[in-house]
């Protein structure tokens, strides 16, 4: 099945420290995102790409930076981690040929600890 | 720029009863509306949603939503509650313009009783 994957799927760090999250999908999608989960808060939007040179910020980018090496590998790195990134990551695709809604099909989540 | 309020962070209900999951958007332009559906341990699965067709949106698992542009809602029911229908809720939308980003609301568990 053509699916969205991420890993790790948990992940626990210290403060400083540098972190990559993957993302892979075979779904032939040109969209990708990332986005964090906090409790009592929903998603928000982190980076989005709409093609490999296609590279733009979100709601709360500060602090996060965004790769994308293929059509299909959106990468997601904190430079130097803090406690309040300590969240449920999402990646996400869409495809920008299937219609103006722009739904989006998610990962199952990277959860990620700072200490 | 949009927005989407969902009333209730928690809700329980007894396995038979209404479901009934309330979403109000904001949107100066005709908006594109989404419920999802995030089980413990998953990613977010769609259950239905609006385009601009009819207002009516059938989903899956029996679900159904709405959409009333006078009270600019959008709510998700279903008519009788499985066990199986515990998670956590998440309405949103998007609109053009907004290079179709999707905005999020903060979400509603829902809790089934036996």
């Amino acid at each position: 099945d053509a699916d969205v994957t991420q890993t790790p799927r948990n992940r626990i760090t210290k403060t400083g420290k540098r972190i990559m999250l993957e993302c892979s999908q075979t779904k032939g999608h040109d969209r990708m995102y990332w986005y964090r989960q906090d409790p009592g808060l929903g998603l928000r939007l982190i980076y989005y790409s709409f093609d490999v040179k296609d590279i733009n910020k979100g709601e709360i980018s500060d602090g996060y930076s965004v790769s994308r090496q293929a059509q299909a590998k959106f990468s997601l790195s904190l430079e130097s981690a803090i406690p309040n990134q300590t969240a449920l990551y999402f990646c996400a695709t869409s495809d920008s040929s299937s219609g103006r809604s722009n739904e989006q099909f998610f990962g199952p989540g990277t959860r990620l600890t700072v200490l | 720029a949009q927005s989407v309020t969902q009333l209730g962070s928690h809700v329980s209900v007894s396995e038979g009863a209404l479901v009934l999951l309330r979403c109000n958007y904001s949107s100066s332009v005709p908006p594109y509306l989404f419920w999802y559906v995030q089980y413990p341990n998953q990613g977010l699965q769609l259950l239905l949603k609006y385009t601009s067709a009819a207002t009516l949106v059938k989903g899956i698992n029996g679900f159904e939503a709405e959409f009333k542009k006078s009270e600019t809602s959008f709510h998700l029911t279903k008519p009788s509650a499985h066990m199986s229908d515990a998670a956590e809720y998440f309405c949103a939308v998007s609109v053009a313009g907004s290079a179709r980003q999707l905005t999020f609301g903060s979400g509603t568990q829902l809790t089934v009783l036996p």
